[in-house]
């Protein structure tokens, strides 16, 4: 079975662009959880999703960013405008039936100038 | 705010070796515990859950658990090279998990 997939793998942009993340859980799973990992912060939880309702945004930094997940098999982060700051790496995770046993996409390096 | 709290590291051990690395929690609601594994420039990728008191063994890998003291920890026995990675420990409180900073392992021949 293929694993979560995300795309782009790596993202370099300007300050003032917009960036959109894109996710595919895990077939079948219903959870949907995006991360941002940085040196300083480590792993932070931004949004969850819960088949296809987001749950917990309390992680989101800011308006600047926003998630959708229009069906099981999709879900996007936007960041717009971007900054030098949202430089990270990007996770998406999924799990099946709870927010456990989570299984991490490989991630999107971003980088912004 | 939910702490988790591991040493950083680095933690350097010899070959064959058994490696400790430990985590506490601040939440005494916590119900379930992990320890994800991460290498260099990979995904984080769970390798071991306990969700009750005791010890746990899955292969060369046993968690560790006690509640009262709010502590986690993972002992890796016969650590070999491969073992090089960053281990983060994660505690699910209601309703997510709230992930350490991590603690970097190396293992040396």
């Amino acid at each position: 079975d293929a694993g979560v997939i995300q795309s782009p793998r790596h993202e370099v942009t300007e300050m003032g662009q917009e960036v959109t993340l894109r996710c595919k859980p895990i077939s079948g799973h219903d959870y949907l959880f995006w991360y941002r990992q940085t040196m300083m912060r480590g792993l932070e939880l931004l949004i969850y999703f819960n088949n296809n309702v987001p749950i917990d945004d309390s992680g989101m930094p800011e308006d600047r960013f926003s998630a959708k997940m229009p069906n099981a098999s999709f879900s996007t982060l936007k960041i717009q405008p971007s900054e030098p700051r949202d430089s990270a790496v990007y996770f998406c995770a999924s799990s099946l039936g709870g927010v456990e046993t989570q299984y991490f996409g490989p991630g999107t390096r971003l980088l912004v100038l | 705010q939910k702490e988790v709290e591991q040493n950083s590291g680095p933690l350097s051990v010899p070959e064959g070796a058994i490696a400790s690395l430990n985590c506490t929690y601040s939440d005494r609601g916590s119900q379930s515990f992990f320890w994800y594994r991460q290498y260099s420039g990979k995904s984080p990728e769970l390798i071991m859950f306990i969700y009750s008191n005791g010890d746990k063994e899955d292969g060369r890998f046993t968690a560790q658990l006690n509640k009262a003291s709010q502590y986690v920890s993972l002992l890796i026995r016969d650590s070999q090279p491969s073992d090089s990675a960053t281990y983060l420990c994660a505690v699910s409180t209601l309703g997510r998990l709230y992930f350490g900073r991590g603690t970097q392992l190396t293992v040396w021949p």
